[in-house]
């Protein structure tokens, strides 16, 4: 079974100032990676997501992953942040074989300070 | 086009009470889901459903129970609500992967939420 690691909790950055945010996961097959953010009071919207092909994935607002198999890792970068992209960001992990489960870890709450 | 859809939005229960969630979407999609989020936990799978008719269990589906009578509804029951069963429950659906291609499978969309409370 697979499993998702999001190294922090929270967040906090400085507006205009660039942001990682960490995941790493855990599988013993190939896996398909997302990226979620939720903004306050409302669903999960799709940020970006590597299914094969080029390591580095580009996402919606400004916002960029890559994948690297050695290190089991998926992080999540920005250049420069706005205050609109305080939300709540989710890593999740599929099977690429297996069923339509995702695997969500438990999320990093990215705050932007003005 | 209004995606997923979520009834009702909010809800407050005693225990032992009864209801039932409400998930519709619009796009055509085989697979539907039931997520519940807690603080500090992420999403977590309740149940879902690989097409009309069918529904198998997630990560945590006791105390739940689900129906898909129709492609476009799922369903989420709570028979005899608990504390516990407080949290934002979430629906999502995604494209059968053969139709819609590689680049269109694999992506869960997802409803506004209900924010259930059991006292």
């Amino acid at each position: 079974a697979q499993s998702v690691t999001q190294l922090d909790s929270q967040v906090p950055v400085f507006e205009e100032a660039p942001v990682e945010l960490r995941c790493n996961y855990s599988s013993s097959v190939s896996v398909y990676l997302f990226w979620y953010v939720q903004y306050p009071n409302q669903g999960l919207q799709l940020l970006l997501k590597y299914l094969s092909g080029s390591t580095l994935v580009k996402g919606i607002n400004g916002f960029e992953a890559e994948f690297n198999k050695s290190q089991t890792s998926f992080h999540l970068r920005k250049p420069s942040v706005h205050i609109s992209d305080t939300a709540e960001y989710f890593c999740a992990v599929k099977e690429v074989a297996g069923s339509y489960q995702l695997t969500f870890g438990k999320g990093t709450k990215l705050s932007v300070i003005p | 086009n209004a995606g997923v859809t979520q009834t009702p939005k909010f809800r407050v229960l005693k225990t032992g009470q009864s209801m039932t969630l409400l998930c519709a979407q619009d796009m055509n999609h085989e697979y539907m889901y039931w997520y519940r989020q807690d603080p500090g936990m992420g999403l977590r799978l309740i149940h879902y459903s690989v097409g009309e008719g069918t529904t198998a269990k997630g990560e945590v589906p006791d105390g739940y129970n689900v129906s898909r009578l129709k492609k476009q509804n799922f369903l989420l029951g709570l028979e005899s609500a608990a504390p516990s069963q407080t949290s934002v429950y979430f629906c999502a659906s995604s494209p059968y992967r053969r139709t819609s291609g590689r680049a269109g499978a694999d992506t869960q969309y997802f409803g506004p939420g209900t924010r259930l409370t059991v006292l």
